[in-house]
Formats: structure tokens, C-alpha cells, sequence
């Protein structure tokens, strides 16, 4: 069973554009959670997605945002990219029953130049 | 707000000591979780508690909730070099609608 992919593995920025990252989650699971991890740091919570609809949301401006599809699959947007924005991003997919576990992916390092 | 601490935020072992990390909530937990992170990896889940006093083992890790569900922890008996990595605690609440709180985590190194 494929686990969680995550695309592109890096992506390389200049301040003021803008950051699409993907997230494809275990098949069957209906839940997607977006953190960002800054360089030996803790998980923030950006995001929560389930059965499409946004249910939850970190401490972050709105320039971070994103989306879930049919599919379940999930995109990051992070708008007028600013130089602390660089991190790993991790995206995790549970069943959605709640109480759950995470299963994350191998990440995308964003690099903000 | 809700918060999850968990402390200490590094603990450096000989190898063949035993570690432990701290993890303690500010509102009553349904359930907590503890994930490993090894350097350069993901979070990968370990275990999961969902009952008050509850104790697990897996080998040399041993996982304990708290009685009143707002603490756990995280003993490692003997550590090994490949205990190496960043142990992450995760307490789910319905308080509010469900949340998923991650600690600030323990980076464990282990010196051989």
C-alpha cells in the first residue's frame, strides 16, 4: 500500500512569489493535515482538510492556503512568499474518524531566497 | 488556548542510560499520541493512549497516560544509538471540535 507522497520533494522560491506544494494521502483516507516544520523545530499546525472541506486552521495568516479534491488529494498555496517561510512542509492523512492516527509524508522543503 | 508542553526540549544519554520526555496538556485529552521523528525523516507514529492510567510497552519504550488524562510520558530503558531522533507527543481533543495539539518535542541524542 502506497503511503503518503508528497511533490516536489524541494522547491526553491524568491520572496514575493508564490508556492504551490502537493499531498496525495493513503488510499482511503478522507482526512489531510498540512504543518510546517522550520529547521530543528516542532510541528505547526497550518491546516485540516476533510471530506473537501476545511475544518480546522493553525495560527498562520491567510496568505497560507489550500484546498482538498474529490480524490482527497490536497494543495498548499503559500502567496508573497516571505523569507521565514522556509521550512518543511509536512502533509498527513488519517481515516477521519477522528481519533486517529497520522501518517505523514516524506515532505517539501521550501526554500525562500 | 489549548496547549500541549512537553519537556525536555533536548536530552543528551550515554548510550545504555535510560531517557525519559514529558508531555502535559492544559485541558483534559481524549486520547494522546507519540510519533518518532529520526534526523532528516518524518514524524512516524508509535503508540496510541485512550484510557485513563493507561500503560504500554513496545520492547524498551514504555508509554504511560496520565490519571486524569492531561500528562504522559515516554521511558526509554537502555537506549540504543538508534533511539536517535525527535519524540513528539500529540494530544487529541473534542473540546471546541476535534484538534490534534503536537507537542514541541524531545530531541534525543545518544552518544555511543
Amino acid at each position: 500500500e502506497a503511503g503518503v507522497t508528497q511533490s516536489p520533494t524541494h522547491l526553491i522560491k524568491t520572496r514575493g512569489q508564490q508556492a504551490t506544494l502537493r499531498c496525495s494521502p493513503i488510499s482511503g483516507h478522507t482526512s489531510v493535515y498540512w504543518y510546517q516544520q522550520a529547521l530543528g523545530l516542532g510541528l505547526q499546525f497550518l491546516l485540516w482538510y476533510d471530506e473537501g472541506e476545511e475544518r480546522n486552521r493553525g495560527n498562520f495568516p491567510p496568505r497560507f492556503s489550500g484546498r482538498q479534491f474529490p480524490n482527497y488529494s490536497s494543495e498548499l498555496n503559500v502567496n508573497a512568499l516571505e523569507l521565514e517561510d522556509s521550512a518543511l512542509y509536512l502533509c498527513a492523512s488519517s481515516d477521519g474518524t477522528g481519533e486517529d492516527i497520522q501518517y505523514f509524508g516524506a515532505g517539501t522543503r521550501l526554500s525562500v531566497l | 488556548g489549548q496547549q500541549v508542553m512537553q519537556i525536555p526540549q533536548y536530552q543528551h544519554v550515554q548510550e545504555g542510560e535510560d531517557f525519559t520526555t514529558y508531555c502535559n496538556s492544559s485541558t483534559t485529552l481524549s486520547n494522546i499520541q507519540w510519533y518518532k521523528q529520526r534526523p532528516g525523516g518524518h514524524p512516524v507514529f508509535l503508540i496510541q493512549l485512550v484510557k485513563s492510567g493507561e500503560v504500554k510497552k513496545q520492547k524498551r519504550l514504555t508509554f504511560q497516560f496520565g490519571e486524569a488524562k492531561k500528562n504522559s510520558s515516554l521511558h526509554i530503558t537502555a537506549t540504543q544509538t538508534t533511539d536517535v531522533g525527535t519524540y513528539f507527543c500529540a494530544g487529541q481533543t473534542l473540546t471546541g471540535g476535534f484538534k490534534t495539539i503536537f507537542g514541541a518535542g524531545t530531541r534525543l541524542f545518544v552518544k555511543a
